[in-house]
């Protein structure tokens, strides 16, 4: 069965604070993995990784993915008020089981 | 407003009732998604769309529940028989679906279900 599995569950930190987000998986036919926010509605999308090594990047976000460790990393840096939120973590396999599985999310509390 | 909307918002309902949940996805979007979310857990998939053509379903996805797509615009997520066990988030999703993949889903607001 496949598994995504997100470390730690829950996150508090002071604002300022640089934050790390792990997401890891165990599936068939990995196509790409994602990273959602998810505040107090609909989760919004961050970053679609498919390629070892290469950092996505926006703002103060960043994320990079390991194929051989299969792991990814999410880095929030300078922590804001508003980034308080689940992180998302999900992979998407290839053709013929086009749905995202996903983990159970990191919940990150910003503490001004 | 151009993205994924869904209707009610919030349904309290008796247990033993049926509820339906409507999804208007992005207009050019013709994959649509509906997923289930329990508190501290992620989504949970339950079904998606290709156009109207119901592509796979979850096991989770007992006979209770039933979900369409007519015209391979909005779809409608129904549970007969409501339980308990049933309330959660009921998130519906779309994407464009394109054959070389980048399948990035936009989610809608959701549909909070309470069976009590």
């Amino acid at each position: 069965e496949d598994k995504v599995v997100q470390s730690p569950l829950s996150l508090v930190v002071h604002e300022g604070d640089t934050v790390t987000l792990n997401c890891s998986y165990e599936v068939t036919n990995f196509r790409s993995l994602l990273w959602y926010k998810q505040e107090k509605k609909a989760p919004t999308f961050l970053f679609m990784l498919t390629s070892s090594g290469i950092e996505k990047k926006s703002g103060r976000l960043s994320s990079i993915l390991d194929k051989k460790e299969l792991f990814s990393i999410l880095n929030i840096t300078a922590t804001q008020t508003g980034d308080s939120a689940i992180y998302l973590c999900a992979v998407e396999l290839n053709f013929g089981n086009e749905k995202l599985t996903f983990g159970t999310g990191t919940r990150l509390t910003i503490i001004p | 407003d151009t993205g994924v909307s869904q209707d009610p918002r919030h349904k309290i309902t008796k247990r033993g009732q049926n509820v339906t949940f409507r999804c208007d996805p992005i207009s050019e979007h013709n994959r649509l998604y509906w997923y289930r979310q329990t508190l501290g857990q992620g989504p949970e998939f339950l079904t998606y769309f290709q156009n109207e053509a119901q592509l796979e379903k979850s096991r989770l996805l007992s006979d209770r529940f039933s979900a369409e797509r007519p015209k391979g615009s909005f779809s409608t997520l129904e549970i007969q028989r409501t339980e308990q066990g049933d309330s959660a988030m009921y998130l519906c999703a779309s994407s464009i679906g394109l054959a070389s993949g980048a399948n990035v889903l936009t989610f809608g607001a959701g549909s909070r279900l309470t069976v009590l």
